[in-house]
Formats: C-alpha cells, structure tokens, sequence
C-alpha cells in the first residue's frame, strides 16, 4: 500500500523555523516528484513546493508566497521528503500536506497520493 | 483570488447531475495544460478524481467525468449521493507564475 506520513507539525511564534518530514513507503520513491500542498484555515489548497526525482533531484520549485523562506529537499536513501521552513508569518499557518506527483511531462504532473497532513500554527 | 476560478458552492437533490466550472487563462489551462480534480473532506487526505483533463484513476466510479474547453474545465458529477458531499478543487500549471496552481474550491451539498 502507498503511504505517505507527515511529521514535524506544531507551534511556532513568528519569525521561527520548523522542519517537515514526509516518510513514504510502498512504491519506489526515488523514481518519483514530489511536492507539498497546504491548506489555510476555512480557505482552499495552495501548492508550497516541487522537488524533482532523479536525474533532476536539484530541481525545485516554490510558490512566491514562500520563496526564500522555505526549502524542499528529499533523501533517497530513507525515502523521507523534507520542507525547511525559516522566517514563518502567521499566514502561514496551515495543514500541510506531502504528496507524490505522477505525469509526463512536469508541467502536466499531478498529486496521485497525498498524506494526511500536519498541521503548523504560527502565533505569538 | 485563485488564478483558477471555482464557484464556491453547488448543490443538487440525490440522483441529480451537478457540474462544477474551473476558469482559468492563457498561461494555465488555454496553454494546454492538463487540469487535475480532487475531491477533499476536512480531515483527510485530498483524493484524485481526474487526471489529464478527463481520466478515472481506478476506484472512481464513472459517475465523475472531466472535459476541457479552451481556457476552462469542467468536472460533472451525476447520480448524485450523499457521501459525493465535499469541497471539489481544480490543478493545474500556471507558466507565468512557474508553479502549480489550484482552484478556489467548489463546496459541494447534496441537498
């Protein structure tokens, strides 16, 4: 069975950092993108972030709302994905949610699995 | 304001057909992008309904159908039952934006 399990969720006053971790299991993760999506309280889905797989591992993407702040990185080798996220606003405060990307082509890639999120709630 | 547009509710009696539009433009879904639904119940995981504007994963009744249009997409969702109740969302690649772009999301009762 694909899972996906978010971790690392919690409080955080702003301007702090948090780590997410996403341990996948049940199919080859290295051979596969993946992204974070997250959803703000009483609002809708917001895609955070891309990693590619390999040979492209180095690429990434992120939304404008969190470049710069953010960082996605993944570890094959545990098949954990990983969102570093430094210099967090109270708008930021959201479920966030790992996810496995499928498709032909990146722009055309879409999530086929997604976890069941953590949640992350800045405030002072 | 999403780059895609949702209506943010519909609603249809059981056993009725509902359709929820997703409104997009020249740099998303008129650029031929694919568009992507999902349907989504608070406390769970996002689920794919439709994939490359109008495929079932396996497991998704054929009551759901996507189909695309220019700059729009539309998911159409018949025979409707009471568990089909959630918030419905859109996906796809925005290219002035370089990133992937959701709806707003469309909440969906069944009356």
């Amino acid at each position: 069975e694909v899972r996906l399990l978010e971790s690392g969720g919690g409080w955080v006053q702003p301007g702090g950092s948090l780590r997410l971790s996403c341990a996948a299991s049940g199919f080859m993760f290295r051979d596969y993108a993946m992204g974070w999506v997250r959803q703000t309280p009483g609002k809708g889905l917001e895609w955070v972030s891309t990693i590619h797989n390999d040979p492209d591992a180095g690429t990434t993407h992120y939304a404008d709302s969190v470049r710069g702040r953010f960082t996605i990185t993944r570890d094959d080798s545990k098949n954990t994905l990983f969102l570093q996220m430094n210099g967090l606003r109270v708008d930021d405060t959201a479920i966030y949610f790992c996810a496995k990307y499928r498709g032909e082509t990146y722009q055309n890639w879409y999530f086929d699995v997604w976890g069941r999120g953590t949640l992350v709630t800045v405030s002072s | 304001q999403s780059v895609l547009t949702q209506p943010p509710s519909v609603s249809g009696a059981p056993g009725q057909r509902v359709t929820i539009s997703c409104t997009g433009s020249s740099s998303n879904i008129g650029a031929d992008f694919a568009v992507h639904w999902y349907q989504h119940l608070p406390g769970t995981a996002p689920q794919l309904l439709i994939y490359d504007n109008n495929n079932r994963p396996s497991g998704v009744p054929d009551r759901f159908s996507g189909s695309k249009s220019d700059t729009s997409a539309s998911l159409a969702i018949t025979g409707l039952q009471a568990d089909d109740e959630a918030e419905y969302y859109c996906l796809s690649y925005d290219s002035s934006l370089s990133g992937w772009v959701f709806g707003g999301g469309t909440k969906l009762t069944v009356l």
